[in-house]
Parts: C-alpha cells; sequence; structure tokens
C-alpha cells in the first residue's frame, strides 16, 4: 500500500535559519505529491505540490523537488520566520485515487 | 468566498449520546471526505463521497456514518461515540479534474472540530 514517512518532531530553530523536514514515500503507481501546514488552530492549507518526476513545488519561500529515484519529497526554505512555526504534513494521491495519504506530521518552531 | 465549513469547531460530549458534525462547501465540488487527524498518525481517511447519494468507506470507517443528500453537505455522523473516537475532524473537498487528470487538483480543507469523547 502507499504510505508516507516524516522526520519527527518537533523541529526548533532560530530566525533565519535553513530548514529541511524530510520527506520519503512509497506508492504504487505515480502519485502526485504535496507539502500541508497547519498554522496553529486552523485547518490544513496547502503549501505547494509536484505532480510529475523532477517537478519542483514552491511557494512563500518553500521549496520541494519530486525525486522519483529516492521517492522523496523533502520540504526547504532558506530562512525561517517566526511567522512559519506550524505542522507540517507531507501528502500523496497515487494514480487513480482522490483520497490523500498522509505522513504524521513535522511540528515547526522557530525562535526569534 | 470559496470556503468548506465545519461545525460545531469543538464539541465536548458523553459516551453513546449520538452526535452529528456537519460540512458544506460553497464550490459545487462533487467529491468529500472526512479525516480523523490523530498525534502521531497524520490524517486518515473515514469516508468519502463521490457525488450525490455516492459514499464509501475510507481507511478508518468504524463507528462511523455518512450521509450524501446534496451536493454541497456532506455529515458526518457518530450513532454511538466512544472515547477512541476523540479527535480532531476534518472535511474536504476536491474540484473535478483538469485536462483529464483528477489527481493533480488541490484539496479544500475545513477548519476543523475538536472532538472529545468522555
Amino acid at each position: 500500500g502507499n504510505s508516507v514517512t516524516q522526520m519527527e518532531g518537533p523541529v526548533t530553530l532560530s530566525e533565519e535559519a535553513f530548514l529541511t523536514i524530510n520527506c520519503t514515500y512509497t506508492a504504487t503507481g505515480y502519485p502526485s505529491l504535496f507539502w500541508y501546514v497547519q498554522y496553529p488552530g486552523e485547518g490544513l492549507q496547502l503549501l505547494l505540490k509536484a505532480t510529475k518526476a523532477d517537478d519542483k513545488g514552491s511557494n512563500k519561500g518553500f521549496e520541494a523537488t519530486y525525486r522519483k529515484e529516492t521517492t522523496s519529497f523533502h520540504l526547504e526554505k532558506g530562512s525561517v520566520q517566526v511567522s512559519d512555526s506550524a505542522v507540517y504534513f507531507c501528502a500523496l494521491r497515487d494514480t487513480g485515487r482522490r483520497a490523500l495519504t498522509f505522513g504524521s506530521g513535522t511540528r515547526l518552531q522557530v525562535q526569534p | 468566498e470559496a470556503q468548506v465549513t465545519q461545525n460545531p469547531r469543538y464539541l465536548i460530549t458523553v459516551t453513546g449520546k449520538k452526535l452529528t458534525v456537519t460540512c458544506s462547501q460553497n464550490m459545487n465540488h462533487e467529491y468529500m471526505s472526512w479525516y480523523r487527524q490523530d498525534p502521531g498518525l497524520g490524517l486518515r481517511q473515514i469516508y468519502y463521497s463521490m457525488n450525490v447519494e455516492v459514499t464509501d468507506k475510507g481507511d478508518v470507517p468504524e463507528g462511523y456514518k455518512v450521509s450524501r443528500k446534496e451536493k454541497r453537505n456532506f455529515p458526518l455522523i457518530l450513532e454511538s461515540p466512544s472515547p477512541n473516537q476523540t479527535s480532531l475532524y476534518f472535511c474536504a473537498s476536491l474540484p473535478p479534474g483538469t485536462s483529464g487528470r483528477s489527481y493533480t487538483d488541490t484539496q479544500y480543507f475545513g477548519p476543523g472540530t475538536r472532538l472529545t469523547v468522555l
């Protein structure tokens, strides 16, 4: 079956530090890959997505590249801000399915 | 404004007392679904609906029911809630695909309902 594995959190960084949150996946087809963000007390918002191998999704300074050879979709940001503090979920949607398979989430805490 | 709404946002109840969490979307989406979020497990799909009167089980359907009588509404029903259903619940809807590739599209999530069953 499909699965998504994320690094354990929480990740605590100082403002302007470089961020990487690792995500690897297993899928039976050719999935689309997503990063969702959940700010405190809110629902999930799509942060970025990539639909095929070597695609790079980007939004709000965050980037992730769809690496089929390593089945990975790591989230990166060059300089985090306190406002980036949230829980980040990696997810996939496999070919022909509409349901998302989520990772367990990684909490990011950015300190001033 | 395009949105998915859920009510209530917070609910504390007791074991065995039937409850309904409502979900409504104003985007005319055909596909809607319910997820629950638990620590360390991410989000898991409970039920989904491809269209009016078409529903099916997700990964964790036990103890839940749904109905889809209208396209915009997709209520989640707990006939006899138990403490292991204490969780954060999200409703989501999905627009139809473009270029025939529906699986590339973005799901829209509601704000969540935090349920505590005592």
